[in-house]
């Protein structure tokens, strides 16, 4: 079974701090990770996914599979970047659907 | 593109009442998912569709919620009878077959009140 794990629903930080998201994954295959994002009344959307390798909005994030973790970081958060954010696993088999955490509501602060 | 089209976007009904949730995904898009989110229990999949066939219902918590997909281009998420704990915005997304099955766009979602 899938497993998505995000411990903190609620994460402030003050403009220009730092900010990490954790997210831990359970799978025994080979992992796909995302991270969604979702801004107050607006969609549910892709953040990143870790197959890019990119940065989008300044925020990376790199999967560690030794340590079973894709945490969302962002070395100066801004007041845009309140959010919830959602990690999620997809499975690479032939069934496709993926497992979403419980979500981070990012708060940043002026 | 309009992107994914949900309807209502908003419901209010009284416990006992049949509820219909409507989707219309992507055009060209192979994939299609409802989702839960509750304050509880987050994002939660309850069913997801590849080409107009459910794959997985394992997620579709009770025998009271039933969907369909009778075209490539409409889905429908039914809750008959509805329940105060069925209270929750419902999301539809969809993605493409192949690399990017799992880059799913999403709906505005339906939020339902269950009175």
């Amino acid at each position: 079974a899938q497993r998505v794990t995000q411990p903190e629903k609620l994460l402030s930080v003050f403009k220009g701090a730092p900010v990490e998201l954790k997210c831990n994954y359970s799978y025994s295959g080979s992992p796909e990770l995302f991270w969604y994002v979702q801004y107050s009344r607006q969609r549910l959307q892709l953040l990143l996914r870790h197959i890019s390798r990119e940065s989008i909005k300044g925020f990376t994030a790199d999967l560690n599979k030794g340590e079973t973790s894709f945490h969302l970081k962002k070395p100066f958060a801004q007041e845009e970047d309140s959010a919830m954010y959602y990690c999620a696993l997809g499975s690479s088999g032939s069934a496709r659907q993926l497992t979403f955490g419980s979500g981070t509501q990012l708060t940043v602060l002026p | 593109d309009a992107g994914v089209i949900q309807s209502p976007r908003h419901e209010v009904t009284e416990m006992g009442q049949e509820v219909t949730l409507r989707c219309k995904p992507i055009s060209g898009h192979d994939y299609l998912f409802w989702y839960r989110q509750t304050m509880m229990r987050g994002l939660e999949l309850l069913i997801y569709f590849n080409n107009n066939v459910p794959i997985d219902d394992s997620g579709m918590p009770e025998d009271r919620f039933s969907a369909k997909m009778p075209n490539a281009s409409f889905s429908t998420l039914k809750i008959q009878p509805s329940e105060p704990r069925d209270s929750a915005v419902y999301f539809c997304a969809s993605s493409r077959q192949g690399a990017g099955a799992n880059v799913l766009t999403f709906g505005a979602g339906s939020r339902l009140t269950v009175l």
